[in-house]
């Protein structure tokens, strides 16, 4: 079992919807982080986050360290959206600079 | 565009092979970052290095062969790979790898091992 899961695995939308990407997580962390990949395989960083809740344009990260878990809203999702998303974290302790990263949730954005 | 720069995009190789991965950041970054992504998979965490030191090999076999010349380029030596190496291999670079900032991603190598 992987210490990151996320949810749903896939997700279909039709545009202007408000989407919401599940992170949960099993160890202490220090940092949780949102990353966007498009077709063709670039990574994008989205947000790093180790409390509370960071906003992007449209784009809101929140996390519970409490509960061990993050959400990703996107707020009047748009076709150009469409990617995966993928959640990772980084250790509370030992070589805490290791990502442990999530399989990732691929958005489909319908017109 | 991040600023990470991954040559080639795409590569197919026999197993008798030898190739290398190239890639470059002029972010000013000191941390560089070789990660594996197999289909249906996380990322994998393959070589970290630091101040062109190396201070991370994640069990890593031996037919694959980092090097890092300087801060500013990192490269991944490729020789008599299998096809279960086929994957997309990304190169990432940080500040530093305390852990306290952001990662920045090349577009990554499509590997294709026949």
């Amino acid at each position: 079992k992987n210490e990151v899961e996320q949810s749903p695995q896939n997700l279909t939308a039709q545009e202007g919807e408000f989407i919401t990407i599940n992170c949960s997580y099993s160890v202490g962390i220090s940092a949780l982080h949102w990353l966007q990949q498009h077709p063709g395989g670039g990574i994008v960083s989205l947000f790093m986050l180790s409390s509370g809740k960071k906003k992007h344009g449209r784009l809101i990260a929140t996390i519970n360290i409490q509960e061990k878990h993050s959400s990703l809203h996107i707020t009047a999702s748009h076709p150009r959206d469409s990617a995966v998303y993928i959640c990772a974290v980084r250790g509370s302790g030992g070589s805490n600079y290791k990502l442990t990263f999530g399989k990732g949730t691929l958005l489909t954005v319908n017109p | 565009e991040t600023g990470v720069t991954q040559t080639p995009r795409h590569l197919v190789m026999g197993m008798t092979n030898k190739k290398s991965l190239k890639c470059e950041q002029h972010l000013g970054h000191n941390a560089m970052y070789w990660y594996k992504q197999s289909a249906k998979k996380p990322l994998e965490l393959m070589f970290v290095y630091n101040f062109k030191e190396q201070t991370e090999n994640n069990s890593v076999p031996s037919r694959f062969s980092p090097e890092c010349p300087n801060s500013s380029h990192l490269f991944l030596h490729l020789h008599t790979l299998q096809p279960e190496d086929s994957a997309l291999y990304l190169c990432a670079s940080s500040q530093d790898r305390s852990g306290g900032e952001k990662l920045f991603f090349g577009s990554g190598t499509q590997l294709s091992v026949l």
